[in-house]
């Protein structure tokens, strides 16, 4: 497996339901960052991660708890979502955050929240 | 405010024909710019930067600071081209924020 990949590619979930998202990048990048893509909106950056330590977390709502064991994995943690949570959660990969390197990026889990 | 704007939503456009997708940002630095390209089923990736001068895939995108405008650009457009397209700033000044406009889909018609 090379790239990014996210696991599941859909979640359907109750408001009171808890579940994760997966995220593993195989690049050897020290960044990951997770973003959310709702339809017709700009894309919303929620957390960056640089070598293991959250360096960003863009006013996301504690619901959203994210977790970076190492460099290659991250996590999103998803607990009593609201119905507007509903949306594609991209995870993305870079060298490091902040150097004006490419971003790359996972399939997607699209997430519905019932 | 740090603002990217992509004032088309739905571009269409004939085979063979040029293309040109707008973007147009607000930012008072020197700003990095970028276009990242999202094809059907596939996963979001970076087609250029505007540092890089290069043109992808017969596209090129020219940074107009006295216009504010990064609009992306091909001669000839091919079916293989229909894709979701997003403009994305870096401010010089932000360690990781990528500011991204909303997307023009392109839509070629044979």
């Amino acid at each position: 497996e090379t790239g990014v990949t996210q696991t599941p590619r859909h979640l359907v979930m109750g408001m009171t339901n808890k579940k994760s998202l997966k995220c593993e990048q195989h690049l050897g990048h020290n960044a990951m960052y997770w973003y959310k893509q709702s339809a017709k909106k700009p894309l919303e950056l929620m957390f960056v991660y640089n070598f293991k330590e959250q360096t960003e977390n863009n006013s996301v709502p504690s619901r959203f708890s994210p977790e970076c064991p190492n460099s290659s994995h991250l996590f999103l943690h998803l607990h009593t979502l609201q119905p507007e949570d509903s949306a594609l959660y991209l995870c993305a990969s870079s060298q490091v955050a902040g150097a004006t390197g490419e971003l790359f990026f996972g399939e997607g889990s699209r997430l519905t929240v019932l | 405010a740090q603002r990217v704007t992509q004032p088309e939503k739905l571009l269409s456009v004939f085979k063979g024909a040029p293309v040109e997708l707008k973007c147009n940002y607000s930012y008072s630095g020197s700003p990095e710019l970028f276009w990242y390209v999202q094809y059907s089923r596939q996963r979001l990736q970076l087609l250029l930067r505007h540092i890089s001068r290069e043109s992808i895939k017969g596209f090129t995108a020219d940074l107009n600071k006295g216009e504010t405008s990064f609009h992306l650009k091909k001669p000839f457009a091919q079916e293989e081209d229909s894709a979701m397209y997003y403009c994305a700033l870096s401010p010089m000044d932000s360690n990781y924020q990528l500011i991204w406009g909303a997307g023009t889909k392109l839509i070629i018609k044979p």
